[in-house]
């Protein structure tokens, strides 16, 4: 149980591009979903957290323009990455979780801007 | 907001040694301890997890021990096998509703065979 997919594993686009993340929980319904970005080597850095059918609370210093989270349902999250430069290249995690604590995480999605 | 310290950034063990990583937080209104496996190029995975009413708690290899009064908690892994080799995550929860957390630095073990 609690299982969740992201999609796509690895994707490169064209600086100036927009690019779509779709993360899902499988076998449950996940009140909250989250998103981080991890760069090589270093601990998650919570960007953004979502309830679904309301606004994604962002994280100090990121730019709600540029990653446009919508949670339209309590099974799908998306992250839209607008514009995107080689600086947003990194690998882009999601998580779920019902209303306890625990967060279950995607297997991630590894972003390069070219 | 919650800071959370973790010691050590790297471990390496020889197969079948004990492994233990600490970590420090600093909020003391958070309540939940979770601890993550990540291996290369996949997403975090719950291994364990610990609440703040619980001094310890084990699965099989792997043991969570939390001191709430002096803000810290350890992952304790025995028996290591070569399959352990990976980054491990320690997270302290935080906000309003207690349900988002704050990850320590990781910690890179390497079990050598």
């Amino acid at each position: 149980g609690a299982v969740v997919s992201q999609h796509p594993s690895r994707v490169i686009c064209k600086s100036g591009t927009s690019v779509k993340i779709e993360c899902r929980s499988l076998d449950f319904q996940a009140t909250t979903m989250f998103w981080y970005r991890q760069f090589p080597k270093k601990s998650l850095m919570l960007m953004a957290t979502s309830n679904e059918g309301s606004k994604a609370t962002y994280e100090q210093g990121v730019e709600k323009d540029k990653f446009l989270i919508n949670h339209a349902s309590l099974t799908l999250s998306t992250l839209t990455v607008t514009s995107a430069h080689p600086e947003d290249s990194s690998f882009y995690i999601c998580s779920a979780s019902l209303q306890t604590y625990e967060q279950y995480f995607g297997p991630g999605t590894r972003l390069t801007v070219t | 907001g919650e800071n959370v310290e973790q010691h050590p950034s790297t471990l390496s063990v020889q197969e079948g040694d004990s492994a233990v990583i600490k970590c420090t937080y600093s909020d003391s209104a958070s309540n939940y301890f979770p601890w993550y496996k990540q291996e290369l190029g996949k997403g975090p995975q719950l291994i364990i997890d610990i609440r703040s009413n619980v001094g310890e708690k084990k699965d099989q290899r792997i043991a969570v021990t939390l001191n709430k009064t002096a803000k810290h908690f350890s992952l304790h892994i025995t028996e290591t096998q070569p399959e352990d080799s990976a980054v491990y995550f320690c997270a302290a929860s935080y906000g309003n509703a207690g349900n988002m957390l704050t990850f320590g630095g990781g910690t890179r073990l390497m079990v050598k065979p």
